[in-house]
């Protein structure tokens, strides 16, 4: 099956570094990657929406110089945290598209935990 | 407006009863597909059946079946034979085409409890 990666699983940064997270396709290529938010017992909440080789779109009320992506292949999207402070702590979890599958099916990565100091 | 509602926040089921989760879906959209996947503790978000607005019968995966009224807007999910590993957050979700990307639109959750 298709399976989607993140790395780190958690990360603990203290208050104005920048915090990066990587999510992987592991045997499709995605050409759409989304970045979700979930804070506790809370839905997800899309950030972004992911496209490799061009800019990503961001939903409203995302700040997009704060949250960065880049998309630069068909298997890596990345998501960098500036300036995290302690309001960023959240569940972030990417998921991508198989083109292949009959109905656009997202695959999910098992989520990064962020804990700001 | 495209929106999913769960009203449940939360559930109990005794184990190996069956349990309904709630999901009503708005839309103006003639093609939309509704999910439903499950989340543990672990967060890691576990698809568990889809149902494409076209398609004519209800979805079955297993012991999840989706009851799919689509006049009523209604996609509630069918968990028979509940187990205690079913304990989770379920999530129902819409993908809705929009800003030229089909993107996934979820509902609150529920938190279902399965008791021995």
């Amino acid at each position: 099956g298709a399976v989607v990666s993140q790395h780190p699983s958690w990360v603990i940064c203290k208050s104005g570094t920048s915090v990066k997270i990587e999510c992987r396709s592991l045997d499709f290529q995605a050409t759409t990657m989304f970045w979700y938010r979930q804070f506790p017992k809370q839905s997800l909440m899309l950030m972004a929406t992911s496209n490799e080789g061009s800019k990503a779109t961001y939903e409203q009320g995302v700040e997009k110089d704060k949250f960065l992506i880049n998309h630069a292949s068909l298997t890596l999207s990345t998501l960098t945290v500036t300036s995290a402070h302690p309001e960023d702590s959240s569940f972030y979890i990417c998921s991508a598209i198989l083109l292949q599958s009959s109905y656009n099916e997202q695959f999910f990565g098992p989520g990064t935990r962020l804990t700001v100091l | 407006a495209q929106k999913i509602t769960q009203t449940q926040p939360g559930m109990f089921v005794q184990e190996k009863e069956a349990v309904t989760l709630d999901c009503t879906y708005d839309t103006s959209d003639q093609s939309y597909g509704l999910f439903w996947y499950k989340q543990p503790s672990s967060g890691e978000m576990i698809f568990l059946i889809y149902q494409g607005s076209y398609d004519e019968q209800n979805a079955t995966e297993g012991r999840y079946s989706l009851n799919f009224q689509k006049a009523r807007k209604s996609a509630n999910l069918v968990i028979s034979a509940s187990q205690l590993g079913d304990s989770a957050m379920y999530f129902c979700a819409m993908r809705a085409f929009s800003g030229g990307y089909n993107k996934l639109i979820f509902g609150a959750g529920t938190r279902l409890a399965v008791h021995p």
